[in-house]
């Protein structure tokens, strides 16, 4: 089945402890995104990809750091998360700049 | 990206047509329209998209007014797993971002 997976799907932790929520995708796409939504702001882009070792920033990056060693896996990394950066998270991939874009289930951080 | 416009929420009873609108007036020559839904508690869902000619999928269908200056999202025959929010995006297929930008959408509530 093709699919997004994140893990964890929750998570609570404390301001400074570094962090890192994982995505994968079983379709051998070229592109991966990481998104976040807020209440009233809806989803806004982080970083994106668009193949290995290519990696650009989006709309919100400040705090967050990628990386994609392998074409599969986009982890998110929150190297001293801070508060503001409790949200709901989500992972998407896609095969081309029209092709469907796959989510992920989301992951839902609390930092405290 | 060119800016769409939906209504807040709409109703709709089960096993009813819904048509959901979209206004997107500055579309430019080479934006598709999409459709994303998302579901309480899920991450966004592909639906359809298209760029001049009416589309239809298992899903839906997608009427694009000749003047491209809006479209229509059909759900043939609503279920009560169709309640979700609903957003049309304008994608350029240009660029080195396949970003979509996600505005409010439309909350679709359907009734037993």
């Amino acid at each position: 089945e093709a699919q997004v997976t994140q893990n964890p799907r929750y998570l609570i932790t404390v301001t400074g402890k570094k962090l890192t929520v994982t995505c994968s995708q079983n379709m051998n796409h070229e592109y991966m995104s990481w998104y976040r939504q807020d209440p009233g702001l809806g989803l806004r882009q982080i970083y994106y990809s668009m193949n290995v070792e290519v990696t650009d920033k989006g709309d919100v990056p400040e705090g967050y750091k990628v990386s994609r060693k392998e074409k599969r896996n986009f982890p998110l990394i929150l190297e001293s998360p801070s508060p503001n950066q409790t949200s709901l998270y989500f992972c998407a991939s896609s095969r081309g700049s029209v092709n469907e874009q796959y989510f992920g289930p989301g992951t839902r951080l609390t930092v405290t | 990206d060119a800016k769409t416009t939906q209504p807040n929420s709409m109703e709709s009873n089960e096993e009813e047509p819904v048509h959901l609108p979209c206004n997107h007036s500055t579309i430019s020559g080479t934006d598709y329209i999409h459709w994303y839904r998302q579901l309480p508690s899920q991450g966004p869902e592909y639906v359809i998209h298209g760029l001049t000619s009416n589309v239809n999928n298992r899903m839906a269908s997608l009427a694009i007014a000749e003047d491209r200056k809006s479209s229509t999202l059909i759900l043939h025959r609503a279920t009560l797993r169709d309640a979700a929010v609903y957003y049309c995006i304008l994608r350029d297929p240009g660029g080195s971002n396949y970003k979509l930008t996600f505005g409010k959408g439309t909350l679709l509530t359907v009734n037993p």
